[in-house]
């Protein structure tokens, strides 16, 4: 059974870079039948797409975000990896790791549990 | 780029009433990118529906996505108590993912 998990700081500073990474388990990483993506939600509000990544390293980004987000991949590792640079209140939020089914209408049909990341000094 | 906004924002119905969520797109979705989620609370989103109408693996039947277009529903037949939540629809296109401002769905 596949498995997604999100790691890295819950408390990130104002202006710094946040910096998690999504370990994927059960499965390959490197399957030519999958995009794997990072959403995160606010507290209390609703979802937003940050980015996708195909294992070849091919990358999609929220244009709102492009200019402070760089999501990467490590096969050899079965990880992908989010840095969103500059960060302020407004990115405080349960940022999740899922996978994108290709041939499902790019749907997310796997997610992890979530991490919740807090910017504040 | 497609904005989808849903409605209602909550929706109240008692167990074993029927619920329909709408999603309307800001255009015309091209071919069936559109999904439907469900969020409890402090879980991750549950994928439902994908390709407008396919269910999910393990969902059940009582949940079914329809339409075309600029307008899409999500019909829950019979309400169990469990399927309180909040309700996403989703949609990809031109290397972007959206979606909605979501549904909340009370039950009595």
């Amino acid at each position: 059974q596949l498995q997604l998990q999100e790691s890295g700081p819950g408390l990130v500073k104002p202006s710094e870079t946040l910096s998690l990474t999504c370990t994927v388990s059960g499965g390959s990483i490197s399957s030519s039948s999958y995009y794997w993506g990072w959403i995160r939600q606010p507290p209390g509000k609703g979802l937003e797409w940050i980015g996708n990544i195909y294992y070849t390293g091919t990358t999609y980004y929220n244009s709102s975000l492009r200019s402070r987000v760089t999501i990467s991949v490590d096969t050899s590792k079965n990880q992908f990896s989010l840095k969103l640079s500059s960060v302020t209140a407004a990115d405080t939020a349960v940022y999740y790791c899922a996978r994108v089914v290709r041939g499902w209408y790019d749907a997310l049909d796997m997610w992890g549990q979530g991490t919740m990341v807090t910017v504040s000094s | 780029e497609i904005v989808l906004t849903q409605s209602p924002g909550t929706l109240s119905l008692s167990p074993g009433e029927r619920a329909t969520l709408s999603c309307r797109a800001s255009q015309s979705v091209s071919r069936s990118y559109l999904a439907w989620y469900q969020q409890t609370p402090g879980q991750a989103p549950r994928l439902l529906i994908w390709g407008v109408s396919s269910r999910a693996t393990g969902i059940p039947d009582r949940f079914s996505g329809s339409g075309s277009g600029t307008d899409f529903t999500l019909t829950i037949s019979r309400l169990e108590p469990e399927d309180s939540a909040v309700y996403y629809c989703q949609h990809y296109g031109s290397s972007t993912w959206t979606f909605g401002q979501g549904t909340k769905v009370e039950i009595k």
